[in-house]
């Protein structure tokens, strides 16, 4: 069974002070590492998709990497608006994903 | 549209009654997935189908159906809903193979 741990559950940044989030996985076979972003009231927003060991993908202020046992999201230089929960997931084979259960990220000015 | 859209934004039922959840996309991904998000738990998949004309379980599918008779539609049915299915509900859709799900602004379910 596919199992996915992220960390911190919440973390309290302020405005340019940068930090990692953590997502530590067990899966049979990965296929894949997805980063999503899910601001208040709103349905999951895809950012990243990891494939193998030493991937690094970068998006403006986050970045991406990936071990073959913990993903971690790099934020540099946060802004307010970064504020979000960030979703790790991973798919193992089948179609589906499983997700962790997220860090909540607030950054204050 | 562009996306997928859910229907309705938010919803109160009484227990016992039955609740069909709307999910349409007009991306016409192959897939389609119904997740269950609790505070503490994290999203979890209820249903999915790879394919118009079939469907599979997730981690939770007691108390729910799901048809799929066409590529854009995917209805969430409750039979009989309890108040444990009070929770937010959101569809999402991905082509076979490439396994990025695109989700959709979510349903409010609270059953009373």
């Amino acid at each position: 069974e596919d199992q996915v741990t992220q960390s911190p559950e919440a973390l309290r940044l302020q405005e340019g002070e940068s930090s990692s989030l953590n997502c530590s996985y067990t899966v049979s076979g990965l296929r894949g590492l997805f980063w999503y972003r899910q601001d208040p009231g709103k349905g999951p927003e895809f950012l990243f998709t990891l494939y193998s060991a030493g991937e690094e993908k970068e998006k403006e202020r986050l970045k991406a990497t990936l071990t073959k046992k913990e993903s971690f999201l790099h934020i540099t230089a946060p802004k307010p608006e970064d504020s979000a929960t960030y979703l790790c997931a991973v798919n193992s084979g089948y179609s589906t994903l499983t997700f962790g259960k997220g860090t909540m990220l607030l950054v204050s000015p | 549209i562009a996306g997928i859209t859910q229907a309705p934004t938010s919803q109160i039922l009484a227990a016992g009654r039955r609740m069909t959840l709307r999910c349409t996309q007009d991306m016409r991904h192959n897939a389609m997935y119904w997740y269950r998000q609790d505070l503490g738990l994290g999203l979890r998949l209820i249903h999915y189908s790879n394919t118009a004309g079939t469907t599979g379980k997730g981690e939770v599918p007691d108390g729910y159906s799901v048809s799929r008779a066409n590529t854009d539609d995917f209805p969430l049915t409750l039979a009989s809903a309890v108040p444990s299915q009070t929770s937010v509900y959101f569809c999402a859709s991905s082509s076979i193979g490439s396994n990025e799900q695109f989700f959709g602004p979510g349903t409010r379910l609270t059953v009373l």
